[in-house]
């Protein structure tokens, strides 16, 4: 098992250019999270996928971000007209089960960093 | 509403001392806690966790301790090493969704 794989590793944008960040969550993983990461902070939450679903995307700006979990291919963070303040590690974690009831456990990919000039 | 609370937010102790920190949650229904350590430029790594039905777990030198009538949680490292150097995240599960939502983080820094 591979675990929790996300690319690209690093991505430079300049601003008002697209990102596109990628997830392949785990061998088994149908619950995908997205989490953004701003130099030495925490870990912010942006949204919650199932398989072609989105469960909760609260913590996602309204307007420029989008995420999808198509039924086959990774699940793709898209900011779109990014800013310089988008910079940031985003990272996703994936899980077999909901998390609710607290049966399983979340594993998180190395992170995209992305860097908008 | 989703709130974490994670104190101290620097914590630097001497190698084989112990480091404990601390964390609050809002939502009495959340029932899963894990712990992630970070080091820098990296990925978080789950390092433990404990569900409601428990008050205590323990694994080596790590252990974390549950207060569901409080509402507190804590990370308790004994005999730190200078490889436990890093950031350490808790977080709690809220029922509504499932979602991890994280704690403000801790730098913990063990000093030969």
């Amino acid at each position: 098992n591979a675990g929790v794989m996300q690319n690209p590793r690093h991505l430079v944008r300049r601003r008002g250019q697209e990102a596109r960040l990628r997830c392949s969550p785990m061998k088994g993983h149908s619950h995908v999270y997205w989490y953004r990461q701003l130099p030495e902070e925490g870990l912010k939450f942006m949204v919650y996928l199932q398989k072609e679903n989105i469960i909760d995307e609260s913590g996602m700006p309204k307007e420029r971000f989008s995420a999808e979990f198509p039924k086959e291919g990774p699940s793709i963070l898209r900011i779109q007209q990014v800013v310089r303040g988008d910079s940031a590690a985003y990272f996703c974690a994936s899980s077999p089960r909901l998390m609710q009831g607290g049966n399983t456990e979340a594993f998180f990919g190395q992170g995209t960093r992305l860097t908008v000039v | 509403g989703e709130n974490v609370e994670q104190h101290p937010s620097t914590l630097s102790v001497q190698e084989g001392d112990s480091a404990v920190i601390k964390c609050t949650y809002s939502d009495s229904a959340s029932n899963y806690f894990p712990w992630y350590k970070q080091e820098l430029g990296k990925r978080p790594q789950l390092i433990i966790d404990i569900r409601s039905n428990v008050g205590e777990k323990k694994d080596q030198r790590i252990a974390v301790t549950l207060n569901k009538t409080a509402k507190h949680f804590s990370l308790h490292i004994t005999e730190t090493q200078p490889e436990d150097s890093a950031v350490y995240f808790c977080a709690a599960v809220y029922n509504q969704g499932g979602k991890l939502i994280f704690g403000q983080g801790t730098e913990l820094s063990v000093k030969p």
